[in-house]
């Protein structure tokens, strides 16, 4: 099994909701990632977990909650978020290869729309 | 992080070969080069990887000169189903879960 699976495809929520994503690999992959993407952009860097353990939150609002709950599994949690939050949200893996190098496994995805 | 810069970018035809190039001038030492491909609405997929000299898988070709400070990703042959979007990223090695940005990547359109 070699790929990064994300549910839902699709959701759309008020900006008073809660929600969850949801990312899994059964790769024994030890570090995964959140990036938010915008249309026409690259992904930007959001969270990072390393064995479990979220090692980089790159300054992400409070409205966003990662959770690891095992090493295939990776939750974000979503909160009062706003309108311009409204994007593909995408999981990865990594796996380490010569040295200090990493490949990163992409899920296809999330789209989430903020109403 | 290594910021990195490629054209936005790039039309070829079936049939040639593409080449890509990244710029990253302030390339740390521990750093790896790598390049991911996206199509629409997909997540993005690698592609190859190096540190210096030259690099070749089944899909692509990595050349990265001496001093490191660029780097050309070589398709050869390329179809109508290669028009995507290539990023290329140089990562940091410090950490145990291999932390890069993505550049603004380069758009490859292939015609018929």
């Amino acid at each position: 099994d070699t790929e990064v699976t994300q549910t839902p495809k699709h959701l759309v929520m008020g900006m008073t909701n809660k929600k969850s994503l949801k990312c899994e690999q059964h790769m024994g992959h030890r570090a995964m990632y959140w990036y938010k993407q915008k249309a026409k952009k690259p992904p930007e860097l959001m969270f990072v977990y390393s064995y479990e353990k979220l090692s980089i939150n790159e300054s992400v609002p409070s409205r966003f909650s990662p959770e690891c709950p095992n090493s295939s599994l990776l939750n974000l949690h979503l909160h009062a978020l706003q309108p311009e939050d409204s994007a593909l949200y995408l999981c990865a893996s990594s796996r380490r290869l010569a040295g200090d190098s990493y490949e990163q496994y992409f899920g296809p995805g999330t789209r989430l729309t903020v109403t | 992080l290594a910021k990195t810069t490629q054209p936005i970018s790039m039309d070829s035809y079936e049939g040639q070969e593409v080449n890509i190039t990244c710029s990253h001038n302030n390339i740390a030492t521990n750093d790896y080069i790598t390049w991911y491909q996206q199509f629409p609405s997909q997540g993005p997929r690698f592609i190859i990887q190096g540190y210096k000299t030259k690099v070749t898988n089944e899909v692509a070709s990595l050349f990265i000169p001496a001093d490191r400070k660029s780097s050309t990703l070589s398709l050869p042959r390329v179809s109508l189903s290669d028009t995507a979007v290539y990023y290329c990223l140089v990562g940091d090695g410090n950490t145990n879960a291999g932390k890069s940005t993505f550049g603004d990547g380069t758009t490859l359109t292939v015609k018929p």
